[in-house]
């Protein structure tokens, strides 16, 4: 069955670090995958699209890349803030016009 | 400022009532969609609509009815058919950047 895998336990880092999250998936042959951050009690805010041609893309402090072979995708957020302080989610493409299918989605605490 | 309105941002749901989620965009989107979050899981898709006139299930629609007579408008029933409501609900639109927007969820409560 297809699934979609992302760290359910909270990653905790220190403030200027490089925090990275990993999404992994299965049985899934994704045009494109997005990142969205969601705050508590607040929907979620798209951030970026790869597409399964592309390898790596950049906006401001982040980063994605996209191994269609590992079936893998890595989210890096470069110099982090404790404002970053938020859960990730990633959304695979899965068929039909723009469908997508969420992960869980990990969280990620900035410590000063 | 272009973007999704739902509302009410709280819903208080009685036994055996039908109660409906309000989602309006100004965004120009053609595709909407209704998705439900519940603790430590992930976005599950209750109906998604790629036109006026048009919508199909997600992977939850039991217990859900949708309609889309305006491009604007997506609105969420939630029939007394759905035994677990409680849940908060999120609606979105996506246009030629492939990016979801959301709205800023419905939490509904059982009573």
């Amino acid at each position: 069955s297809q699934k979609i895998e992302q760290n359910s336990e909270a990653l905790n880092i220190q403030e200027g670090k490089t925090a990275t999250l990993t999404c992994n998936y299965t049985n899934y042959s994704p045009a494109y995958l997005q990142w969205y951050r969601q705050d508590p009690g607040r929907g979620p805010v798209f951030l970026l699209l790869i597409r399964e041609n592309e390898k790596e893309k950049r906006k401001e402090r982040l980063k994605v890349t996209f191994d269609t072979t590992l079936k893998q995708s890595l989210f890096h957020i470069t110099a982090s803030q404790p404002a970053d302080s938020a859960t990730y989610l990633c959304a695979l493409e899965s068929g039909g016009y723009q469908k997508v299918t969420f992960g869980t989605g990990t969280k990620l605490q900035v410590i000063p | 400022d272009g973007g999704i309105t739902q509302s009410p941002k709280y819903l208080f749901r009685k036994e055996g009532q039908n109660v409906t989620l309000s989602c309006e965009q100004n965004l120009n989107h053609d595709a909407m969609y209704w998705y439900r979050q519940d603790p430590g899981q992930g976005l599950r898709l209750i109906y998604y609509s790629q036109i006026v006139n048009d919508f199909q299930k997600g992977d939850i629609a039991e217990g859900y009815s949708v309609s889309r007579e305006k491009k604007e408008s997506f609105p969420l029933t939630v029939t007394s058919a759905q035994k677990n409501p409680t849940a908060f609900y999120l609606c979105a639109s996506s246009g030629d950047n492939y990016g979801y927007t959301f709205g800023s969820g419905t939490r509904l409560t059982v009573v």
